[in-house]
C-alpha cells in the first residue's frame, strides 16, 4: 500500500461536524479503515471498509471513500470525541499495512 | 469478549533482547491472524509484524527485519514478540491486535500496549 496522508489537525465546536480526510493513490482500489486514539489509550476502530461501523460505535460516526480521499465524518461531534484518528489501508496481503499519520480533532 | 494483555515490556539497553507476550482470551485464537503494533512517544501507529492465523507465515516491516522475530502458541493462546539488536528508535509503545480478514487485513481488536524503552 502506498503513504497515506491526514491533516494534522482538526478543531471544530461542540455540535458542529467534523470531517477528517486521508488521501492516498491506493485508495481507488483498496478500503479505508479508521481508528480512534484517546490520550493513553488503545486505538479503537471505528469505521471499516470505508463506511460501515462497527457494533457500539455512535451512529454520529460516519465513513465515505471516492477516488483518492478518503473521509471520516463525525456528526455533531461531542467533547467526548477529542482524540487522534487515524486511517489505514491494506492490500490482500498480511504485511502491506500503512497508517496515514494521524489527525488530532480538537472539539471545543 | 476479546481480550488481549500483553506484557513483557521494560528498559533495555541499546544492543540488547527482549521478548513481548501477549495472552489471548475471548475468542479462538488459533483461527486468527495476529500482528504487532507500535507507537513511538508522541507518533502515529507503525505495524511492525504479523503471524497467519493458518499456514505459519509471518511478516515484517522492513524497520525490524532481521531484528524481531514473531511466534505464537496456539496451545497457550499467546502471541509473542523476540526483539533482538534493540534500538534507540524502537523506544515505543507495543500493542498486539487481533487481524480480521474481510477485503484485506486489519486490527479489529486491540490490547492496552506494553512499554518498551531503548536507551543506555
Amino acid at each position: 500500500s502506498s503513504e497515506l496522508t491526514q491533516p494534522p489537525s482538526v478543531s471544530v465546536s461542540p455540535g458542529q461536524t467534523a470531517r477528517i480526510t486521508c488521501s492516498g493513490d491506493a485508495l481507488p482500489k483498496k478500503s479505508a479503515y479508521w481508528y480512534q486514539q484517546k490520550s493513553g489509550q488503545a486505538p479503537v476502530l471505528v469505521i471499516y471498509e470505508d463506511s460501515k461501523r462497527p457494533s457500539g460505535i455512535p451512529e454520529r460516526f460516519s465513513g465515505s471513500s471516492s477516488g483518492t480521499m478518503a473521509t471520516l465524518t463525525i456528526s455533531g461531534a461531542q467533547v467526548d470525541d477529542e482524540a487522534d484518528y487515524y486511517c489505514y489501508s491494506t492490500d490482500t496481503s498480511l504485511d502491506h499495512r500503512v497508517f496515514g499519520g494521524g489527525t488530532k480533532l480538537t472539539v471545543l | 469478549e476479546v481480550q488481549l494483555l500483553e506484557s513483557g515490556g521494560g528498559l533495555v539497553e541499546p544492543g540488547g533482547s527482549l521478548r513481548l507476550s501477549c495472552a489471548a482470551s475471548g475468542f479462538s485464537f488459533s483461527t486468527y491472524a495476529m500482528s504487532w503494533v507500535r507507537q513511538a512517544p508522541g507518533k502515529g501507529l507503525e505495524w511492525v509484524a504479523g503471524f497467519s492465523g493458518s499456514g505459519g507465515y509471518t511478516f515484517y516491516a522492513d524497520s525490524v527485519k532481521g531484528r524481531f522475530t514473531i511466534s505464537r502458541d496456539n496451545s497457550k493462546n499467546t502471541l509473542y514478540l523476540q526483539m533482538n539488536s534493540l534500538r534507540a528508535e524502537d523506544t515505543a509503545i507495543y500493542y498486539c491486535a487481533r487481524d480480521y480478514y474481510s477485503s484485506g487485513y486489519y486490527c479489529d481488536n486491540w490490547g492496552r500496549g506494553t512499554l518498551v524503552a531503548v536507551s543506555s
